[in-house]
């Protein structure tokens, strides 16, 4: 089946604890992103990457680090978690460089984070 | 810069009721357009695209969309809610070249009463 898995599902932290999301995608898009989705302020992007080793800065991507050194995983780090980091964090690949907006997103189920 | 707006939060309807769900966009020419629906712990889901073919276009699960290029809209419809609709709907515009992001509306939260 063709998806995208994040892991984990859920995780509570503490202030400063270094922590790693990971996403992994088996449909071979050269596109990937995180989102992070906060009540009444919809999805924004954090990073994004069009390929092995190009990524980018989205809206919000203080606080955090990506990297994409295979083409299926697109990791997300949080090298010293806040509290205005506890948040529902999406992870979407779709094909393409993103050069046409046609190309639709595929989600993972997401992640929920609370840094305490 | 591309915006969109989801007008009302929360949205509530009865079930066999028209669902109509608000998404207006700012571009300075006409963008793709997206809605997107959210089940309660589940990722979000394509429920329909525009990308410049038809201006009524068809999604899964009974509902449709209009783009209205004057009025710059692009509102959600389904003749008759069903209690399965329940759920957080977004919008969302993406340039139809260069396009790094989708940019999301704010999402509305439909609530179906029996």
């Amino acid at each position: 089946e063709a998806q995208v898995t994040q892991n984990p599902r859920y995780l509570i932290t503490v202030t400063g604890k270094k922590l790693t999301v990971t996403c992994s995608q088996n449909m071979n898009h050269e596109y990937m992103s995180w989102y992070r989705q906060d009540p009444g302020l919809g999805l924004r992007q954090i990073y994004y990457s069009m390929n092995v080793e190009v990524t980018d800065k989205g809206d919000v991507p203080e606080g955090y680090k990506v990297s994409r050194k295979e083409k299926r995983n697109f990791p997300l780090i949080l090298e010293s978690p806040s509290p205005n980091q506890t948040s529902l964090y999406f992870c979407a690949s779709r094909q393409g460089r993103g050069l046409s907006g046609a190309n639709v997103l595929t989600f993972g189920a997401g992640s929920r984070l609370t840094v305490l | 810069a591309q915006s969109v707006t989801q007008l009302g939060s929360h949205v509530s309807v009865s079930e066999g009721a028209l669902v109509l769900l608000r998404c207006n966009y700012s571009s300075s020419v006409p963008p793709y357009l997206f809605w997107y629906v959210q089940y309660p712990n589940q990722g979000l889901q394509l429920l329909l695209k525009y990308t410049s073919a038809a201006t009524l276009v068809k999604g899964i699960n009974g509902f449709e969309a209009e783009f209205k290029k004057s009025e710059t809209s692009f509102h959600l419809t389904k003749p008759s809610a069903h209690m399965s609709d329940a759920a957080e709907y977004f919008c969302a515009v993406s340039p139809i070249q260069g396009a790094q992001k989708l940019v999301f509306g704010q999402g509305t939260r439909l609530t179906i009463n029996p």
